[in-house]
C-alpha cells in the first residue's frame, strides 16, 4: 500500500537557521507533491506544489525539492522565525485519476525558538 | 481559492450521541472530501461526496457511522453517529476543485467523553 513518511515528528531549531524537513514515499508514483502548514486546531493551509518534472520550487523563504528517483522531497525554510512554528504536512497527488484526494503524511512539528 | 466554513468549530459530546458537522463553500464544487485527523495522526480520508449520489467511503469507514449529505453543490454535512471517545478528532471538509491544490475548511474539533 502507499506509504508516506515524514522522518521527524518534531524539529527544534534556533531563529535565523534553516529548517529542513523530509518527506519520503513508497509504492506510489505521484504526479505532484504538495506541502501544507497546519496550526493547532486548524485545517491545513497550502504552501507549495512541485510537479514530477520539476526539481526545485521556491517561494519567498521556502524551497522545495523533489527527487522521483529517491522518492523524496525536502522542504526548507530559510531564516526561520518563531512565527514559522507549526506542523508541516507533505501530500501526494495524481491528477490522472479523477476525484482522487491527496494522501498526507503525519507531519513534522517545527519549533523555532528565539 | 474557495472560502470554506464549518460549523461547529468545536464541540464536546457524550458517548452514544451523534453530531452533524456542516460545511459551506462559497462556490459550486462537484465533489467534497471529508477527512478525519486523530490526535498526532495524519489526515485520513473518510469519504468522497458527490451531489445527487451516495458518498463513496474509504476502507474502515461505513455509511451507518458517518452518514453524509450533499443536498447541493455548495453544502455538505457529515454526521458522526453513536460516538465513542475514539471518534475524538478534527474533522475537515475539502472541496475538490479543478486545480491540483486542495483547500480545507477550518475544521471541527470534536471531543467525546
Amino acid at each position: 500500500s502507499q506509504k508516506i513518511e515524514q522522518n521527524s515528528e518534531a524539529l527544534n531549531i534556533q531563529e535565523g537557521k534553516t529548517a529542513t524537513l523530509t518527506c519520503n514515499y513508497t509504492n506510489y508514483s505521484p504526479a505532484y507533491l504538495q506541502w501544507y502548514r497546519q496550526d493547532p486546531g486548524r485545517g491545513p493551509v497550502f504552501l507549495l506544489l512541485i510537479r514530477e518534472n520539476e526539481k526545485e520550487k521556491r517561494k519567498e523563504r521556502l524551497k522545495v525539492t523533489f527527487d522521483t528517483t529517491l522518492k523524496q522531497s525536502l522542504f526548507h525554510i530559510t531564516a526561520s522565525q518563531p512565527a514559522d512554528s507549526a506542523t508541516y504536512l507533505c501530500a501526494l497527488g495524481s491528477p490522472w485519476q479523477a476525484g482522487t484526494a491527496l494522501i498526507f503524511g503525519k507531519g513534522t512539528t517545527l519549533s523555532v525558538s528565539s | 481559492s474557495a472560502v470554506i466554513s464549518q460549523k461547529p468549530s468545536r464541540d464536546i459530546c457524550q458517548r452514544g450521541t451523534s453530531l452533524t458537522i456542516q460545511c459551506q463553500v462559497d462556490s459550486q464544487v462537484t465533489m467534497m472530501f471529508w477527512y478525519r485527523q486523530q490526535p498526532g495522526q495524519s489526515l485520513t480520508l473518510i469519504a468522497t461526496a458527490n451531489q445527487g449520489s451516495e458518498a463513496t467511503y474509504e476502507s474502515g469507514f461505513v455509511i451507518d457511522k458517518f452518514p453524509i449529505s450533499r443536498p447541493n453543490l455548495t453544502f455538505s454535512t457529515l454526521t458522526v453517529s453513536n460516538m465513542s471517545p475514539e471518534d475524538s478528532s478534527i474533522y475537515l471538509c475539502s472541496p475538490r476543485t479543478l486545480g491540483e491544490t486542495q483547500y480545507f475548511g477550518p475544521g471541527t474539533r470534536l471531543l467525546v467523553l
